[in-house]
């Protein structure tokens, strides 16, 4: 058991650019969800996954967030067109049973 | 919008005091859970809660779950440097997807 790895660890990018996040899970846990966590808050959830499917959806993922689990295993975030308020901590969280098991998160600087 | 508010927000103690931080809800969850962060990495999961009136103790952390299950507290005995961190409670929803506090920033002074 390796634990859920995220990657890249940091990011850093201007204003308008698309940055894509990957969240390796741990494996055989069938489902995965990505929370956002701003400098002084709780983690904030985004969206969740059982297998490939995507069951819901926070109404914090804009139109310019998109979250995919192709096969079932890893998950990309993307945010296109970043703005400023979407510098945050990026956590993925993987579950097969009662716990959820976090990630290192992606801390993301947008310019 | 926390669902969850935790008090208090920072708490700064010596080694070997005490301390409690509390954690409130307006609504009902499945279950209640504890968790503790460290800069630069995920919440790491301490306890969960169930059954309203429940005690939990993990060596010298007592984790409380109030009758109605819509408050809870966390205890630390002696702490230690160790325990330094931000302590966050989260209600679990049937789908277990969690719903954060603002979380408690604890420091334990040598």
């Amino acid at each position: 058991d390796t634990g859920v790895s995220q990657n890249p660890r940091h990011k850093i990018t201007k204003r308008g650019q698309n940055v894509t996040f990957r969240c390796d899970p741990i494996s055989e846990h069938n489902r995965l969800y990505w929370y956002r966590q701003t400098l002084g808050q709780g983690p904030e959830f985004l969206t969740y996954f059982q297998n490939e499917a995507q069951l819901e959806k926070s109404r914090l993922l804009s139109d310019r967030f998109s979250a995919e689990r192709p096969k079932g295993s890893f998950s990309t975030l993307e945010i296109q067109r970043t703005e400023q308020g979407d510098s945050a901590m990026y956590l993925c969280a993987s579950r097969l049973r009662d716990t959820q098991y976090f990630g290192p998160g992606t801390r993301l600087t947008v310019l | 919008t926390q669902l969850l508010e935790q008090s208090p927000q920072f708490l700064s103690i010596q080694e070997g005091e005490n301390l409690t931080v509390y954690c409130n809800s307006s609504s009902v969850f499945s279950s209640l859970q504890w968790y503790r962060q460290e800069p630069g990495e995920g919440p790491v999961l301490l306890v969960t809660v169930v059954t309203g009136g429940e005690v939990k103790k993990l060596k010298r952390l007592t984790f409380q779950f109030g009758d109605a299950r819509k408050d809870s507290s966390l205890h630390i005995t002696a702490a230690q440097p160790g325990d330094t961190g931000l302590y966050l409670c989260a209600g679990r929803s049937n789908d277990y997807k969690l719903s954060f506090g603002a979380g408690t920033t604890v420091t334990v002074r040598a």
